[in-house]
């Protein structure tokens, strides 16, 4: 696609519950990449995907939070088990290395608001 | 550990020139990055460092010492809809980001 698309934009959620949002990233783009950014808050990195090698899950905040990219494209970040610290915007991006400056810039998607009641 | 610092906000005049600083502490570095945001909007790319000196694109320039862990973004002909959140991000290795610079320009 034209640009990172992710769904939905919108979920509220009771705690307790699960919840799963998605991520199209750039048709492509190898590396995709899940932040989450809370009111106030900077980006925080959660988890980094590039190509077929094995995932760097190392800003995953809890067990609770898990993500899969399947056939290298589209990503799904799972949250179990909700709770309201967990509300936030979930911010997809993909990457690609640009030939002229070398620069890997990111581009991100319009985001996934979670709130969790 | 990263940290990353930036003012929390500015304010500025339309027409003026701004400058939004960023220093970092990161163990390695390999480029800094200037996003903008709009409010409820996704990131987009502004500029990219990775040696010392200045890159300029049009009105926004950004400047990179890693001797002194320090970089700027400078904003000139500052228009109305430059009003944004301005994030400084290091990649070391990840892109981590600071918490951004909220700018209001006023008429």
């Amino acid at each position: 696609g034209a640009g990172v698309s992710q769904s939905p934009s919108n979920k509220v959620t009771e705690k307790g519950k699960d919840v799963e949002l998605r991520c199209d990233p750039i048709s492509g783009h190898t590396a995709l990449y899940w932040y989450r950014q809370s009111l106030g808050q900077g980006l925080e990195f959660l988890i980094y995907f590039q190509g077929n090698s094995a995932p760097d899950k190392s800003g995953l905040p809890s067990d609770r939070f898990s993500a899969e990219r399947t056939g290298g494209s589209v990503s799904t970040l799972t949250i179990q088990r909700t709770q309201q610290e967990d509300s936030a915007v979930y911010l997809c991006a993909s990457s690609a290395t640009s030939l002229r400056t070398g620069a890997n810039v990111l581009t991100f998607g319009a985001g996934s608001r979670l709130t969790v009641l | 550990g990263q940290n990353i610092d930036q003012p929390t906000e500015m304010t500025a005049t339309e027409g003026a020139i701004v400058q939004i600083n960023c220093t970092y502490q990161t163990s390695g570095f390999n480029g800094l990055f200037w996003y903008q945001q709009h409010a409820g909007e996704a990131p987009t790319f502004l500029s990219y460092n990775v040696l010392d000196g200045l890159e300029e694109k049009g009105r926004f320039s950004s400047f990179l010492s890693r001797s002194k862990g320090y970089s700027y973004l400078l904003l000139k002909e500052l228009q109305m809809k430059d009003s944004a959140s301005y994030l400084c991000a290091v990649r070391a290795p990840h892109l981590t980001f600071g918490k951004g610079t909220m700018l209001l320009v006023s008429p």
